[in-house]
């Protein structure tokens, strides 16, 4: 049974910093891994999308990266701002096309 | 605007009643998800259908229900039979080939009284 791990469960940082956060996988027979935003009380929002055979994906400030045989994706984000303040998801799409979750990070970007 | 309609954003439910909560979407998806979401926990899946008037069970589809009879409407129904179901449900679809992007609607906070 797929199972995802997103570290750490929160992370604060000062306005600026790069960050990077962490989403692992326990089956690496995956379709592709997705990264959603959510903020409090909303839907999710997709970020990146990586597909099994690609290695990384970029949109703006934000880099995703994809090692499926280790069963480890990053997400990169570039001089942080208070707005990426919400909670990061990864979700990893395999077998039955179902898309299982990790539980999340919570950012904080202080000003 | 293409997208995932889910009504409505709060609703109340009575100890014993059943509720429907509705999800619409205009992106000519064929797959449709229902996740239930409890504070601090990550999204669990309840149903999901990847053609019309077919759909399976997700990991905790115990006291819900779905039905698809149309490519665009996936609702769910919380049964009396659900024990605890004060949560945040959300709903989703995507292209329904294996590599493709899921999109997600706002949201239905349900809350027992």
């Amino acid at each position: 049974k797929q199972e995802v791990t997103q570290i750490p469960a929160a992370l604060s940082v000062p306005e600026g910093e790069n960050l990077v956060l962490n989403c692992s996988f326990t089956d690496s027979a995956i379709y592709n891994l997705q990264w959603f935003r959510q903020d409090p009380g909303k839907g999710l929002t997709s970020l990146l999308l990586i597909q099994s055979s690609q290695r990384e994906q970029t949109s703006g400030r934000l880099n995703a990266s994809l090692d499926k045989s280790s069963g480890r994706s990053t997400l990169y984000i570039a001089a942080s701002q208070p707005g990426d303040s919400a909670t990061y998801l990864c979700a990893v799409k395999s077998g039955a096309q179902k898309l299982v979750f990790g539980q999340g990070t919570r950012l904080t970007i202080n000003p | 605007d293409g997208g995932i309609t889910q009504s409505p954003k709060y609703l109340f439910r009575k100890e014993g009643q059943n509720v429907t909560l509705s999800c619409e979407q205009n992106l000519n998806h064929d797959a449709m998800y229902w996740y239930r979401q409890d504070p601090g926990q990550g999204l669990r899946l309840i149903y999901y259908s990847q053609i019309v008037n077919d759909f399976q069970k997700g990991d905790i589809a115990e006291g819900y229900s779905v039905s698809r009879e149309k490519k665009e409407s996936f609702p769910l129904t919380v049964t009396s039979a659900q024990k605890n179901p004060t949560a945040f449900y959300l709903c989703a679809s995507s292209r329904g080939l294996p590599s493709t992007e899921a999109f997600f609607g706002q949201g239905t906070r349900l809350t027992v009284v």
